[in-house]
């Protein structure tokens, strides 16, 4: 089986930088995504890591290190649109939409 | 830009009841997907599917069944609707074996 665990709220305030972490344990690894949902929204796909490593994405980083069951979402230049539930999820293979998620972290942004 | 879209956004029906939900993807996407989403409990798969006629059992399939008879559509049925499946139902779809998921934009249903 698989688990995802990541912190439940995280709070920042506009122009910071953030970093959400992601732990997992998992019985088959194929890589770590990373989702956004605002309030009411669809979660929508932020980046992939199915390699170590950093992969960079404007404001948004993710970073993926295999030999620590661990990664992150970094993000910079915090704005107050980017409160949101972020989410990471292991695919069960290389199919992203077979995927286990953790139960999300929610951003809240501060003036 | 690909679309999903489910039928409803909100639902309210009675224990016992057969319920359907809808979805469509309008990308020629083989692979759709059910998932409940719960406070605390993040995305939770119920049922997916690879092809037409062709179903899965995710993790929580119990008390739930699909119908995949046309590409393009992937529907949700609830037999006999009780109150423990009240929650947001988000479709999602993907192609091949690409890393990205589009999801729908849920449907919160409410079985009182």
């Amino acid at each position: 089986g698989q688990s995802l665990e990541q912190p439940s709220e995280v709070t920042a305030v506009e122009g910071a930088i953030v970093q959400i972490n992601c732990t997992y344990q998992t019985s088959g690894f194929y890589g770590l995504s990373w989702y956004q949902q605002h309030d009411g929204g669809a979660p929508t796909f932020l980046s992939y890591n199915g390699l170590d490593g950093l992969e960079e994405t404007g404001r948004f980083s993710s970073f993926l290190s295999r030999s620590d069951s661990y990664g992150y979402l970094l993000l910079q230049e915090l704005q107050m649109k980017d409160s949101a539930s972020y989410f990471c999820a292991a695919p069960h293979n290389t199919n992203a939409g077979k995927s286990t998620f953790g139960d999300g972290t929610t951003l809240t942004v501060k003036p | 830009d690909v679309k999903v879209t489910q039928s409803s956004r909100y639902l309210v029906k009675r224990t016992g009841e057969k319920v359907f939900l809808e979805c469509v993807q309008d990308m020629d996407h083989e692979n759709m997907f059910w998932y409940r989403q719960d406070p605390g409990l993040g995305l939770r798969l119920i049922y997916f599917s690879y092809d037409v006629k062709m179903k899965e059992k995710g993790d929580i399939p119990e008390g739930y069944s699909v119908s995949r008879e046309k590409k393009e559509r992937f529907s949700l049925i609830l037999e006999s609707a009780s109150t423990n499946q009240t929650s947001m139902y988000l479709c999602a779809s993907s192609i091949g074996k690409n890393t990205e998921a589009f999801f729908g934009q849920g449907t919160r249903l409410t079985v009182v």
